[in-house]
């Protein structure tokens, strides 16, 4: 099962900030975070992962407590285009392994024009 | 950017007859995995293939599936006998290497329909 807990589903008006919370209070020290999304079936596409610092590239920015036990993925101006399913997963990640994604219901984020 | 393709897009089989999914990875990728979603639920692991072997498979994944790489480029799926239980989209996903800094690439899909 998924380890991570997230709202359903979120509104946000175009072009402002879309910030998509994610618990995941059972993570340990090896676990990263990861953020993907699935845009109406589409497979799904990697935005972002993080250990324990922030982390921000061309798509989004990743915060993530002090504690580690909860995330915040930032949409800094978010467009209709983003209206998509966001899927948080905690993953330990190492190589020689073959690591499957395990997803979640995720967030229903939906853009309001 | 390089991208996983899938064929075909959507494909309609009677219940009983076998299908192949196909996915052309990424071409210097060494991981490859299917994946399914059966409409408005989750997307749900199946198999994981590395070497020229399966390397993990979900309790999903019986005796009716099976997966292969039959010429080194193209990744397939296989179900031998479709049951209407299978209807779902099906993604083939692809990875360079394991390891915090590689990402999974997926395709765009199929969806199967067993009527």
């Amino acid at each position: 099962d998924a380890k991570t807990t997230q709202p359903p589903s979120m509104d946000c008006a175009e072009g402002r900030a879309a910030n998509l919370p994610c618990n995941h209070s059972t993570i340990s020290g090896n676990e990263y975070v990861y953020w993907y999304r699935q845009i109406h079936s589409q497979g799904p596409q990697y935005i972002i992962h993080g250990l324990k610092n922030n982390e921000t590239n061309e798509m989004a920015s990743l915060i993530i407590t002090e504690d580690r036990k909860s995330s915040t993925l930032i949409l800094p101006h978010a467009t209709l285009r983003d209206t998509a399913v966001y899927y948080c997963i905690v993953q330990w990640d190492y190589g020689g392994a073959t690591n499957k994604l395990i997803f979640g219901t995720g967030t229903l984020l939906a853009v309001q024009p | 950017e390089p991208e996983v393709t899938q064929t075909p897009s959507h494909q309609v089989t009677q219940m009983g007859q076998e299908v192949i999914l196909r996915c052309v990875p990424i071409s210097n990728h060494l991981y490859f995995y299917w994946y399914r979603q059966i409409l408005g639920q989750k997307v749900e692991f199946l198999v994981s293939f590395y070497n020229n072997e399966i390397s993990e498979k979900s309790e999903i994944f019986d005796d009716q599936f099976s997966v292969e790489r039959p010429d080194g480029s193209n990744f397939t799926l296989k179900i031998r006998s479709t049951k209407l239980e299978d209807s779902a989209m099906y993604f083939c996903a692809t990875r360079l290497d394991t390891g915090s800094v590689y990402g999974y690439t997926f395709g765009s899909g199929t969806r199967l329909t067993v009527v």
